[in-house]
């Protein structure tokens, strides 16, 4: 069973703090990893996509990608309370198949 | 408008009756997905297809069918609803070049 791990939150950090998000994966052969974010009664939207070890930055926002040790992490600078939604990373296992962690719940508080 | 959107938004039926969801993209894109989402569980793919008339079963296809005569269309049925179908159904698109997908608002279903 391919699996998506992410600790379910609530990640609370203050405003203008860095809010750093983890997702660990099981499938090795894995090449293409997403974050996605997604309001509350909302639909999932793409914040970033990292296909090659090392960091990726967009704006706020670096996704850091580790093959070796199967991890993936999103790291939010400045951190907003727009910021505040649930966190899913993504790992596509093959072809159009991408698995989903469950999210985590972010908070920032002004 | 152009972009992906689903019907209905919500609904509620009863144990053993047929529901069909609907989904409808603008973008031309060749691929479509049925995801649900519950608490604990994230996303699950349900169905997928790469084009008109190809489909294929994602994680937790059991209990639905889907058909794409369109390619613009990708309608859900739950062929005889069970409670534990009460979920958030949501539909995506995606190119073939691409590996991002793009979701529609979602379908929150009640089956009584």
């Amino acid at each position: 069973q391919k699996e998506v791990e992410q600790n379910s939150g609530p990640l609370s950090v203050p405003e203008g703090a860095i809010a750093s998000l983890n997702c660990t994966y099981s499938d090795r052969g894995s090449q293409s990893f997403f974050w996605y974010r997604q309001y509350s009664g909302k639909s999932p939207e793409l914040i970033m996509f990292i296909y090659s070890n090392g960091d990726k930055e967009d704006g706020r926002f670096t996704a850091q990608l580790n093959k070796a040790s199967q991890y993936v992490s999103l790291l939010i600078r400045d951190s907003q309370p727009s910021d505040s939604a649930t966190y899913l990373c993504a790992v596509n296992t093959g072809g159009f198949k991408t698995i989903f962690g469950a999210g985590t719940r972010l908070f920032v508080k002004a | 408008d152009a972009g992906i959107t689903q019907s209905p938004r919500y609904k509620i039926t009863e144990t053993g009756r047929q529901v069909t969801l609907m989904c409808h993209q603008t973008w031309s894109h060749s691929y479509m997905f049925w995801y649900r989402q519950d608490l604990g569980h994230g996303l699950r793919l349900i169905y997928y297809s790469a084009a008109a008339d190809i489909t294929d079963k994602g994680e937790v296809p059991d209990g639905y069918v889907v058909s794409r005569s369109k390619t613009e269309n990708f309608p859900l049925t739950l062929e005889s609803a069970t409670r534990s179908q009460t979920s958030v159904y949501f539909c995506a698109s995606g190119t073939a070049t691409q590996e991002t997908q793009y979701f529609g608002p979602g379908t929150r279903l009640l089956v009584l």
